[in-house]
């Protein structure tokens, strides 16, 4: 099956600096990625997503990358502001449907 | 107008008792899922059913049972509660389009075991 790594666990930045969580993924299979926010007591909600047919997508603060020949994905969170604090989950889904949470990443944004 | 519905919210119990968390969603979907979140934040699949048929079970003591009556539904039943069963438990939903699956997750269940 597939195995996702996240990494950092843990992101303090300052307030409107940047933030990048990086993921790899096992399954060349996989063709899509999901990132997922789970603010403090809140349920995970997706924020962005990327296809594997397609090297890069931005929605405002947020990016993400995917590089898949080296199986990497990134999500980049510009000009960070409080409200970006919370858990951040990346995820593959390969051709079995059966999505792969990586262990998340817990960003705290320091005013 | 809650698209997936928890309940209860809050489950404090002791070791060694039955309980059952329910989850409704009003989305339409096909399949629905069980995770168990612990304090550590990892969010572990447990169980998959789409259109009421189990689809994913994953290595969880048998003492977790999954029931679906329909595919609105997806109640998860826990026997003999133990103290490290205590976590986070959130049902979700999910439909595919586009080529894209986007889970909708429950509000969650904090369940405490003493």
């Amino acid at each position: 099956g597939e195995n996702v790594e996240q990494h950092p666990s843990t992101l303090s930045v300052q307030e409107g600096d940047s933030a990048v969580i990086k993921c790899t993924y096992s399954d060349s299979a996989s063709n899509y990625f999901p990132w997922y926010k789970q603010e403090l007591g809140k349920r995970p909600q997706l924020i962005i997503d990327i296809r594997s047919n397609v090297g890069e997508k931005k929605d405002q603060r947020i990016a993400v990358t995917l590089n898949k020949t080296a199986k990497h994905f990134s999500l980049h969170i510009t000009e960070t502001q409080p409200e970006d604090s919370a858990v951040y989950f990346c995820a593959a889904v390969p051709n079995d449907y059966k999505l792969s949470f990586g262990a998340g990443t817990t960003v705290t944004v320091r005013a | 107008d809650t698209a997936v519905s928890q309940t209860p919210k809050y489950l404090v119990t002791q070791m060694g008792n039955d309980k059952s968390i329910k989850c409704e969603q009003n989305l339409g979907h096909d399949t629905m899922y069980w995770y168990k979140q612990d304090s550590k934040k990892f969010l572990k699949i447990m169980f998959s059913y789409n259109n009421k048929e189990l689809i994913i079970n994953e290595t969880v003591p048998n003492r977790f049972s999954p029931k679906s009556p329909d595919k609105a539904h997806l109640n998860l039943h826990i026997n003999s509660l133990e103290l490290g069963d205590s976590a986070v438990y959130f049902c979700a939903s999910s439909h595919w389009r586009g080529g894209k699956e986007t889970q909708y997750f429950g509000p969650g269940t904090r369940l405490l075991v003493l």
